[in-house]
């Protein structure tokens, strides 16, 4: 089966780091990307991991070990305009569908 | 400006009245998708497209049919629409389906269905 696991909600404050956890189960692997999502907004894209390791991209780096079917995205230096839902999805390895998780929805107090 | 349209972007419709919604993008992508989010469900494929004539199903694909006749169109057609596919819809398209390719996703398009 397919099951993507991230926390329902997370809330943090301007300038700290935050790590949206994302854990996965599916029958195959073959990348998986992190997405933003601002309220009434379409998905935009953040970050893509293959490999093991970290991916950094300016305050945003996303980390993957395949061998535990986990990942985390972490934010640093958080501005307010961070506040949105972060949707982690797995790509299958059968074909080019992917399985997005639930979402966490994040937001940044001041 | 390279974009993923969608036509329309909100619907109110009944039960059995067939209906299309649009998606066309202008990046020369090959690969498209369709997308349905509900709430506390997240994101779900409904079907997607590697190249023109070639589409196949996602993990929801059941009261719904696309076809792929064009690089740059991708609609995605209720034959008999029902209430449990009220929902939030969006296409999305990508250069290729394989590698690190980002998905570009329309505005979205929500469907309410009495």
């Amino acid at each position: 089966g397919q099951n993507i696991d991230q926390p329902t909600e997370m809330t943090a404050t301007e300038g700290a780091i935050v790590q949206i956890n994302c854990t996965y189960q599916t029958s195959g692997f073959n990348g998986l990307f992190w997405y933003q999502q601002h309220a009434g907004e379409a998905p935009t894209f953040l970050s893509y991991n293959v490999l093991d390791g970290l991916e950094e991209k300016g305050r945003f780096s996303s980390f993957l070990s395949r061998s535990k079917g986990y990942s985390y995205l972490l934010l640093k230096e958080l501005q307010m305009k961070d506040s949105a839902s972060y949707l982690c999805a797995v790509r299958d390895n059968y074909g080019q569908n992917f399985v997005f998780g639930p979402g966490t929805r994040l937001s940044v107090l001041p | 400006e390279a974009q993923v349209t969608q036509n329309p972007r909100y619907l109110i419709t009944v039960t059995g009245k067939k209906l299309t919604v649009t998606c066309s993008q202008n990046m020369n992508h090959e690969y498209m998708s369709w997308y349905r989010q509900d709430p506390g469900l997240g994101l779900r494929q409904i079907y997607y497209s590697m190249n023109v004539e070639v589409t196949d199903k996602g993990d929801v694909p059941e009261g719904y049919k696309v076809s792929r006749k064009e690089k740059r169109n991708f609609p995605l057609i209720l034959e008999s629409p029902s209430p449990n596919q009220t929902s939030l819809y969006f296409c999305a398209s990508s250069l290729f389906g394989t590698g690190g390719h980002e998905q570009y996703f329309g505005p979205g398009t929500r469907l309410t269905v009495t």
